[in-house]
């Protein structure tokens, strides 16, 4: 079946390290973006990119990096300079940069320690 | 102000009780999303629609464009409905702006 995989579910980190969130499609989208979501607000857009080899900001990609090499893979790195790392990330793609219908992933809930 | 508010932000009722979510935007959109979060955290989108109304077995979707409002219903509610209903709009090309999602509980 078609859909978006995101690992691992759950993630801890020590501060001050780097760390790696996976996102793979298998939907043949081009679009796909990258959400964070924290306890009482809406998902607020990190990344998002519309083809291979090309990404924008969201609103608040400071502290992360993304890469699109692949157009099934579009992973998330939350570095050391984000502030309030600890927040559960979604990502997410849809057929065309467009817009459309938009699938999710299940998400990946990352703890700072 | 949200750009994106959607009314009650909790929502508790009885199995078999007919459910309805608001979502109200300030901002020119080209499509409305209703999408649901189970407590897992995976997000499921129910419905995509640009005008009038959508229906997908118990639930049923509308919009008012000129009112800048929808509705999510839910008929013969069931405890397998609890989950946080999200509204969300596209604005041109990319960008996807959510509510803040509304926490719905059917007790049996």
């Amino acid at each position: 079946d078609g859909g978006i995989t995101q690992s691992p579910k759950y993630l801890f980190r020590k501060e001050g390290q780097n760390v790696t969130l996976s996102c793979e499609q298998n939907l043949n989208h081009d679009a796909m973006y990258w959400y964070r979501q924290d306890p009482g607000q809406g998902l607020r857009l990190i990344y998002y990119s519309q083809i291979v080899n090309d990404f924008q900001k969201g609103d608040i990609a400071e502290g992360y990096s993304v890469s699109r090499e692949k157009k099934e893979s579009f992973p998330l790195t939350v570095t050391s300079a984000q502030k309030n790392p600890t927040a559960f990330y979604l990502c997410a793609s849809s057929r065309a940069p467009q817009g459309g219908e938009a699938f999710f992933g299940q998400g990946t809930r990352l703890t700072v320690v | 102000k949200n750009e994106v508010e959607q009314s009650p932000q909790n929502l508790t009722a009885q199995e078999g009780e007919f459910i309805t979510i608001n979502c109200s935007y300030s901002v020119g959109i080209s499509a409305l999303h209703w999408l649901q979060q189970h407590p897992g955290g995976g997000i499921v989108s129910l419905f995509m629609l640009s005008s009038g109304k959508k229906k997908h077995g118990r639930l049923i979707a509308t919009i008012n464009i000129q009112e800048k409002h929808s509705s999510l219903h839910i008929t013969a509610s069931h405890p397998r409905d609890s989950a946080v209903y999200i509204c969300a709009v596209s604005q041109g090309a990319q960008k996807l702006v959510f509510g803040q999602g509304t926490r719905l509980t059917i007790n049996p």
